[in-house]
Formats: structure tokens, C-alpha cells, sequence
């Protein structure tokens, strides 16, 4: 399988920096998100998840932060090396999985 | 423990044509689901089981059907294949816990192509 195609809003990053992954969500009663990684030839890959009732969840070199005010997630990868490179696309729950199409992470030396 | 795997990777069909894509996983996973991944679009969910033996359909369940015979495999068929359902095709399974929920695994993709 392939990562989503063509036409993906792209992030080119420097390796070493710290890259932030915006996703905007629809659905006001979505209580659960995730954060997927897609590398090329792969299948998604869970990396976080947050429910509703936080703002803030850290991981390893990973943070996402939720603002239900504006329906915004994002995805903070600390120090991005280029094994990160891939396609980032959240998904928000409020009955079921629903998946954005997500974003192009690149990182360069 | 190899996870999710699916069976074939590649494949490419004429129109008419029927296929039938295998999906295992070796987790011991009640939930099972299956996707299609196309350019500029979201993960959309063709149909899903929630344990063995049951079915039901997702946004995007025609022309597909599915069967879940045993627990660990989830079979997807395409009796009469389209353009249209050119794609790649994600199974993934999960835990159960009330609802489909929760972090999905899912297997490497079929890239099927309908000529």
C-alpha cells in the first residue's frame, strides 16, 4: 500500500528541528483523536491518541495538543529526524474512526 | 507474532472481474475492518465486523461484500469489479471495548487497479 497521493499540504523541515502538524476536526462530539503515521509502502501506524477531556498529551518526542474551542488538534514531533518522514493524518471519534487526509512531513539534512 | 498481513499486495483486475482480498491477524482481536485509501481522501471505511461471524457495513460498502468466518481472518470480495473501485485496501483490527474504537493496527495494503 501507498500513502495518500498527490496533492497533500507538505511540511519540509530541517533535521534537528521540531515540526508542528496542524489537523482540523468537524465533528463537535468527538470525544476521542489519534494520530496516524504513514510511511510509503506501509500501512498507518498509531503514534498517539488523546480523549477530550485533556489538552495536552506527551509521548516519546511526540506532544498533541487538543483545543476543542476551535475544533484544532495538533501534533508536535521534538528534534524531527528523517526516519519521520511520512504522511500524518489524524483521525477524530465520535461514533466511529473518521480519518483526515493528511499532511506530508519531509525532513532534509 | 506478525500482526496484521494481507494477501495479495498487488493485483490488477478487469471489469467484470471478481477477486477476493484475505485479511489475518494473529492478536486475538475481536474487531475487524476494512478500508480503501484513494488520493485526496481520508481512510473510508468499506465494512467491519465486531466479532466472529458478524458483519456490517460502513460509509462505503457497495459493491463489496465481506465474511468473517473464523476470528482471526476478514475476507473482502469485489464480485464484479469497477474503475471505480481502484484503490488501495487497508484491513485493520483492534480490541474490543463497546464500540469500534480505539487504536486500530493495520496490515501493509493492497494496491488493486481495475482496468
Amino acid at each position: 500500500g501507498e500513502s495518500v497521493g498527490l496533492h497533500l499540504p507538505t511540511l519540509s523541515v530541517q533535521e534537528g528541528d521540531n515540526s508542528i502538524i496542524n489537523c482540523a476536526y468537524s465533528n463537535s462530539a468527538s470525544d476521542y483523536f489519534i494520530w496516524y503515521k504513514q510511511e510509503s509502502g506501509k500501512g498507518p501506524q498509531f503514534i498517539i491518541d488523546i480523549r477530550s477531556n485533556m489538552d495536552k498529551r506527551q509521548g516519546q518526542r511526540v506532544t498533541v495538543l487538543l483545543n476543542k474551542t476551535v475544533k484544532h488538534l495538533s501534533l508536535q514531533i521534538a528534534a524531527t529526524q528523517p526516519g519521520d518522514s511520512a504522511v500524518y493524518f489524524c483521525a477524530e471519534m465520535p461514533d466511529k474512526l473518521i480519518f483526515g487526509t493528511g499532511t506530508r512531513l519531509q525532513v532534509f539534512p | 507474532n506478525a500482526g496484521v498481513t494481507q494477501t495479495p499486495k498487488f493485483r490488477v483486475l478487469k471489469t467484470g472481474q471478481s477477486m477476493t482480498l484475505l485479511c489475518a491477524q494473529d492478536m486475538n482481536h475481536e474487531y475487524m475492518y476494512w478500508y480503501r485509501q484513494d488520493p485526496g481522501m481520508g481512510l473510508r471505511l468499506i465494512h467491519y465486523s465486531v466479532g466472529e461471524g458478524t458483519t456490517a457495513k460502513g460509509e462505503v460498502p457497495d459493491g463489496y461484500n465481506v465474511s468473517r468466518l473464523k476470528k482471526q481472518n476478514f475476507l473482502l470480495g469485489l464480485e464484479s469489479a469497477a474503475p471505480s473501485q481502484t484503490s488501495v485496501y487497508f484491513c485493520a483490527s483492534s480490541y474490543t471495548s463497546g464500540r469500534p474504537t480505539y487504536e486500530q493496527y493495520f496490515g501493509p495494503g493492497t494496491r488493486l487497479t481495475v482496468t
